[in-house]
């Protein structure tokens, strides 16, 4: 089976401006979770999508938002980037079938803010 | 809260030693605990994982043990290979809450050829 795949791999915005990545999961995988990555604070849990729905969400401004849609591939959306915005942002995918909790990351998406 | 402490924040050791990672969680109601290994550039990459049911899983040569009465697990890598040098997470995942990994801060582990 193909991997979790992410683009784009790498953007570069300005302050204020908004942008928007996208996840496409293991084929069968329907539950989406996103992850922030940064030096100061390592990996830190965003969101997690299932059947479209947003299940659980962790401690993050409302400029992070996200989606699923019926093919289970997901979108993040941030609005008015900030420069602590800069980091390198993972999802990962599970399939929730018997009981499996493993997670299987992307490569991500590096986002500079400038 | 939720949170999970990770030590050493970085290791290295030679070729063929054997190298531990300790990680304590703050949540009695963790119930799965999986290892990640992210070399530079690359994707996180699950390597090994256990659930709470089960004191001791083993794969070649990485291994994990759990204590839920202390709240605390290792991974323990034996003969270890320049190519094991990276960066280790632990994680752990709480009952009822889906896919939220909290993630220890991370091991950056160095084996010297």
């Amino acid at each position: 089976k193909a991997g979790v795949t992410q683009t784009p791999r790498y953007l570069i915005k300005t302050r204020g401006q908004q942008v928007t990545l996208s996840c496409s999961p293991i084929s069968g995988h329907r539950s989406v979770s996103w992850y922030q990555q940064t030096p100061g604070q390592g990996l830190q849990f965003l969101f997690e999508y299932f059947s479209e729905t947003q299940r659980n969400k962790g401690n993050f401004p409302g400029r992070f938002s996200g989606r699923q849609f019926s093919n289970s591939r997901s979108e993040m959306n941030v609005s008015t980037l900030e420069l602590g915005d800069s980091a390198l942002y993972l999802c990962a995918s599970r399939t929730r079938q018997g009981g499996s909790y493993e997670q299987y990351f992307g490569p991500g998406t590096r986002l500079t803010v400038t | 809260g939720e949170n999970v402490e990770q030590h050493p924040s970085t290791l290295s050791v030679q070729e063929g030693d054997s190298a531990v990672i300790k990680c304590t969680y703050s949540d009695s109601a963790s119930n799965y605990f999986p290892w990640y290994k992210q070399e530079l550039g690359k994707r996180p990459q699950l390597i090994i994982d256990i659930r709470s049911n089960v004191g001791e899983k083993k794969d070649q040569r990485i291994a994990v043990t759990l204590n839920k009465t202390a709240k605390h697990f290792s991974l323990h890598i034996t003969e270890t290979q320049p190519e094991d040098s990276a960066v280790y997470f632990c994680a752990a995942r709480s009952l009822n809450q889906g896919g939220k990994l909290i993630f220890g801060q991370g091991t950056e582990l160095s084996v010297k050829p």
